[in-house]
């Protein structure tokens, strides 16, 4: 079936880590873009990127790096710069500008 | 700055009754407002609205966008329990398609 898998569902992180959460599409979809969810705040854009090798800032990405080597991959790895990780993390993606986002099931990423 | 403003927050409803969800909205190089559902996980699509005055319909959802006075809203006759969650609204800036999210409002339907 096609979709957007991201993984793991849930994720612990360390004081001073860095980790990566994946997102793999198989909907042929050119753009992908990352979001953060904080309860009361909606969704905040990470990065996007709407073609492959390329990327840009969204409103928050201070402490998060993306890569875009492949069309159906957009990784996000959480810096230990990122002093306020604990977050729901969902990827979206859309075929073009002018149709709709879809989202995956989300990563929870806590702090031990 | 983007804006978008979702109302109310919160609401609890009785299982039968219509609700009326708001959205107004101010985003740069708007191209379209969607509205999205989400229960526990992925927010799921519902709408996107381009077209001032043009109701868009699925079942007991519709939805329709005022582009002069920047707002929409999201109606749902006849709720059932299934309806319960958070309703999200998006404005889509033509610049990458990027979205800017309101806050949600969550829905709570009863029996």
């Amino acid at each position: 079936d096609g979709g957007i898998t991201q993984s793991p569902k849930y994720l612990f992180r360390k004081e001073g880590q860095n980790v990566t959460l994946s997102c793999e599409q198989n909907l042929n979809h050119d753009a992908m873009y990352w979001y953060r969810q904080d309860p009361g705040q909606g969704l905040r854009l990470i990065y996007y990127s709407q073609i492959v090798n390329d990327f840009q800032k969204g409103d928050i990405a201070e402490g998060y790096s993306v890569s875009r080597e492949k069309k159906e991959s957009f990784p996000l790895t959480v810096t230990s710069a990122q002093k306020n990780p604990t977050a729901f993390y969902l990827c979206a993606s859309s075929i073009d500008l002018d149709q709709p986002q879809h989202f995956g099931d989300g990563t929870r990423l806590s702090i031990l | 700055e983007d804006k978008v403003v979702q109302s109310p927050l919160s609401l609890v409803v009785h299982e039968g009754d219509t609700v009326t969800l708001n959205c107004s909205y101010e985003v740069t190089n708007f191209r379209s407002l969607l509205w999205y559902k989400q229960e526990k996980k992925a927010p799921t699509f519902l709408f996107m609205l381009t077209s001032s005055g043009i109701e868009k319909k699925s079942g007991r959802l519709s939805s329709i966008l005022d582009k002069k006075e920047l707002f929409s809203i999201l109606n749902i006759t006849a709720t059932q329990t299934g309806d319960s969650a958070i309703y999200l609204c998006a404005g889509n800036t033509g610049t990458a398609s990027k979205l800017t999210f309101g806050t949600g409002t969550r829905l709570q339907v009863t029996l």
